[in-house]
């Protein structure tokens, strides 16, 4: 059982594309974190939310705390963004699988 | 800035051996948490401190022992490494949890057990 789920596990896009990537959990939490792991790189937090919406660039990230959800989209993708992307909540930090995102030039 | 340090970067081991991780932040921050990754399994918290003098066990912590005797450092220690001990360990810290808690990675320690 995994306190947190992502989903897809793996996604291919067209460069420019609009991508989501989603991520349920069970455990109550009060903050959902996103990473970013590059291949044979280490780990960067990308968002850290409580509630609501929060935007960098052109990643933006929203949390439904009630359906225990989140989501993050990436606007006009770009082959830079190819990484595992990994939510984690929980005092104690679970973590999801990762998706991996390959974006195609 | 340094951030978060991971020393060694790669480590091969014969079984039964030990070795000891060191991880070192210069955030002053309280929480620090040692990981392992394994291919197609998420990260998995093995031990983790909310300050100095203090350590707590996470989800896989069998095998592995920490210390933080200073706020800055944590320790990972291996007794008698095991061929399933072989991973990327990943170090991180934290100011606090929930809204103040934003990770901050060390680059990991990937070792190999013989």
């Amino acid at each position: 059982k995994n306190e947190v789920e992502q989903s897809p596990q793996n996604l291919t896009a067209q460069e420019g594309e609009f991508i989501t990537i989603n991520c349920s959990y069970s455990v109550g939490i009060s903050a959902l974190h996103w990473l970013q792991q590059h291949p044979g790189g280490g780990i960067v937090s990308l968002f850290m939310l409580s509630s609501g919406k929060k935007k960098h660039g052109r990643l933006i990230a929203t949390i439904n705390i009630q359906e225990k959800h989140s989501s993050l989209h990436i606007t006009a993708s770009h082959p830079r963004d190819s990484a595992v992307y990994i939510c984690a909540g929980g005092n104690q930090f679970y973590f999801g699988t990762g998706t991996s995102l390959t974006v195609i030039p | 800035n340094a951030g978060v340090t991971q020393t060694p970067k790669f480590r091969v081991l014969k079984t039964g051996q030990s070795m000891t991780l060191l991880c070192a932040q210069d955030m002053n921050h309280e929480y620090m948490y040692w990981y392992r990754q394994d291919p197609g399994m998420g990260l998995r918290l093995i031990h983790y401190s909310v300050g100095e003098g203090t350590t707590a066990k996470g989800e896989v912590p069998d095998g592995y022992n920490v210390s933080r005797l200073k706020k800055q450092n944590f320790l990972l220690g291996l007794e008698s490494a095991a061929p399933s001990q072989t991973s990327v360990y990943f170090c991180a810290s934290s100011h606090g949890q929930g809204v103040t808690g934003e990770l901050f990675f060390g680059e990991g320690s990937r070792l190999t057990v013989l």
